[in-house]
């Protein structure tokens, strides 16, 4: 079965430096790709999605996440994080032959620092 | 459009004790989902529905069964409930035009203690 790590529980950065989250990916068939994000109490929201059209995706909020096959990462980054960003994100997977299946990461809190 | 909804919010349980997560979209989404969030571990597919009439095992599916009873509507049943279900619940829906068509839409979550 399909699974992710996302490397780093917690990522800490000041206001206005570089986001990096980090995804790397199993999958025995080219996979589709998730980073959702969770805000305190409330459920998942989609940041973007990879389905095999262009390699870099772009996603809401200045988000954007590159799929690179030959290492197996989709790593999720913002230019300038702001404060709005504090939340949980969470890389997913899902197998084409069956999409209902999707494996979510553990997660990683980021905190952003005034 | 409200969604996907979830009742209840919040459920304390004692172990043995039985109970029915609720879920409803409005949203005409064909595949329903249920998933528990536990810290360290992400969200875990239980059960899901691909369509209304089937209902199909996740990752961890032991301990639940699962109701589609309409195209809205998809409830997650604890017969007798243990501690180690103590978790947040989350509903979750997908239109199904294709297979590219995969973004899940999910409730707001139902924190379930059980004591």
């Amino acid at each position: 079965a399909q699974s992710v790590t996302q490397l780093g529980s917690h990522v800490s950065v000041s206001e206005g430096a570089l986001v990096l989250l980090r995804c790397n990916y199993s999958s025995s068939v080219p996979p589709y790709l998730f980073w959702y994000v969770q805000y305190p109490n409330q459920g998942l929201q989609l940041l973007l999605k990879y389905t095999s059209a262009a390699t870099l995706v772009k996603g809401i909020n200045g988000f954007e996440a590159e799929f690179k096959k030959s290492e197996t990462s989709f790593h999720l980054t913002k230019p300038s994080a702001h404060m709005s960003d504090a939340a949980e994100y969470f890389c997913a997977v899902s197998d084409r032959r069956n999409n209902n299946d999707m494996r979510f990461g553990a997660g990683t809190r980021l905190t952003v620092k005034p | 459009n409200a969604g996907v909804t979830q009742t209840p919010k919040f459920q304390v349980l004692k172990t043995g004790q039985s109970m029915t997560l609720q879920c409803a979209q409005d949203m005409n989404h064909n595949s329903m989902y249920w998933y528990r969030q536990d810290p360290g571990m992400g969200l875990r597919l239980i059960y899901y529905s691909a369509s209304e009439g089937t209902t199909d095992k996740g990752e961890v599916p032991n301990g639940y069964n699962v109701s589609r009873l309409n195209k809205r509507e998809f409830s997650l049943r604890l017969e007798s409930a243990a501690p180690s279900q103590t978790s947040v619940y989350f509903c979750a829906s997908r239109v199904l035009r294709s297979k590219r068509d995969n973004e899940q839409f999910f409730g707001p979550g139902t924190r379930l203690t059980v004591l």
